[in-house]
């Protein structure tokens, strides 16, 4: 099915561990984006990205790292982890940025990431 | 103050009742409206799509919005308890730019 996919599903990391978080999109999406989820929170932008090679950050770009090398792929690399950043990762994806034409932004399933 | 609030819940409601969710926003720049639904464990997805203000009907859903107010809204109408999760509200500005996201509510219909 098009879609979305991101792995790993869940993950525990020492702190001070690497670890780089896969987003991949079948549907020719523009527009990729990675956020966090804190419970009770809303979604915090991290980094996104409006084309292959174009990347730009976010409201809390600090402690991660992100590449676009092609339009499918987003990965999010997390250097030297803190227990901060404990959270759920959701990846997205848009044909625009903006939902000009209402499509709204595809999510991933998210990663579930625990820094111990 | 953050730029889009939304009540956090939780919302309990019999099945078969009206939910009304809200969020308030401060940017009388935001342009773009839309409501997700997201069930435990699993990424949002979009419900409802609006572009300034009026009101939208999809089935049981329907948006809202008020600009002159900066005051959105989503009704369901008959609930079901597979309408039990968290709703999110999200706004832009523009074509081409990021999408703001209230916290969610989190809504429960019981049997």
């Amino acid at each position: 099915n098009a879609g979305v996919t991101q792995t790993p599903k869940f993950r525990i990391l020492k702190i001070g561990q690497s670890m780089t978080l896969q987003c991949a999109q079948d549907m020719n999406h523009n527009y990729m984006y990675w956020y966090r989820q804190d419970p009770g929170m809303g979604l915090k932008l991290i980094y996104y990205s409006v084309g292959a090679g174009i990347t730009d950050k976010g409201e809390v770009p600090n402690g991660y790292n992100v590449s676009r090398s092609t339009t499918e792929d987003f990965p999010l690399r997390l250097e030297l982890a803190a227990p901060s950043q404990t959270s759920v990762y959701f990846c997205a994806s848009s044909p625009t940025g903006g939902d000009r034409l209402g499509y709204g932004y595809t999510f991933g399933s998210g990663t579930r990431l625990t820094v111990v | 103050q953050k730029e889009v609030e939304q009540d956090p819940g939780p919302l309990s409601v019999p099945e078969g009742a009206i939910v009304s969710l809200n969020c308030t926003y401060s940017n009388s720049a935001f342009q773009y409206f839309m409501w997700y639904r997201q069930y435990s464990r699993k990424g949002p997805e979009l419900l409802m799509y609006t572009y300034s203000s009026g009101n939208k009907e999809d089935g049981r859903f329907t948006a809202q919005v008020d600009k002159s107010s900066k005051y959105i809204s989503l009704f369901i109408r008959d609930s079901q308890p597979s309408d039990s999760a968290t709703y999110l509200c999200a706004m832009s500005k523009a074509a081409g730019n990021k999408l703001t996201f209230g916290g969610g509510t989190r809504v429960l219909v019981k049997p």
